[in-house]
């Protein structure tokens, strides 16, 4: 059973602070591991990871992925209140995506 | 692009009322998925189509849920009879098969059963 494991489970921290966040994923026929921003509504997409070692960013945040490690951290530099969110990471393998259970971070003024 | 459309957004009913959740894929993707969220279990694929036939419905919790598409543009999951259990946010997700994941969700439908 393809399994995605995301940590910390939650995360509070002040505007300003750097945070990574980090998904593990154990599956069968990888294809890509994504990342997805989820506020009040649906998971919107943020990253699209294949390559192991490239880097992926975009404005204040970065991803990178690790294929012989199977592992991804996802970077938030100079947090916002804005950022505040549940961050979910994703492995397309074979033909579906798996979830990870999702990390909540809360960024306080 | 009106994006994936799902209704209603929210739904109240009570135990063992018939619920039915509706979902417009965007138009031209031609793999559609039904999500449930829950803050005990997270995000859980239910049921994926592609070209409007159902591939894997292992994800479906028991004999209670259905799910159909009938064309290209529509898809409903039916939930009879629905138990306080079944509360949860379900979103309707699509994408063209070949986008390595790539999925656009609706804004999902927040389910409660009293």
């Amino acid at each position: 059973e393809d399994k995605v494991v995301q940590s910390p489970l939650s995360l509070v921290v002040h505007e300003g602070d750097t945070v990574t966040l980090n998904c593990s994923y154990e599956v069968t026929n990888f294809r890509s591991l994504l990342w997805y921003k989820q506020e009040k509504k649906a998971p919107t997409f943020l990253f699209m990871l294949t390559s192991s070692g490239i880097e992926k960013k975009s404005g204040r945040l970065s991803s990178i992925l690790d294929k012989k490690e199977l592992f991804s951290i996802l970077n938030i530099t100079a947090t916002q209140t804005g950022d505040s969110a549940i961050y979910l990471c994703a492995v397309y393998a074979g033909n579906m995506l798996t979830f990870g259970g999702g990390t909540r971070l809360m960024v306080k003024p | 692009d009106a994006g994936v459309i799902q209704s209603p957004r929210h739904e109240v009913t009570e135990m063992g009322q018939e619920v039915t959740l509706r979902c417009k894929p965007i138009s031209g993707h031609n793999s559609l998925f039904w999500y449930r969220q829950t803050m005990m279990r997270g995000l859980e694929l239910l049921i994926y189509f592609n070209n409007n036939v159902p591939i894997d419905d292992s994800g479906m919790p028991e004999d209670r849920f259905s799910a159909k598409m009938p064309n290209a543009s529509f898809s409903t999951l039916k939930i009879q009879p629905s138990e306080p259990r079944d509360s949860a946010v379900y979103f309707c997700a699509s994408s063209w098969g070949r986008d390595n994941g790539g999925y656009t969700f609706g804004s999902g439908t927040r389910l409660t059963v009293v």
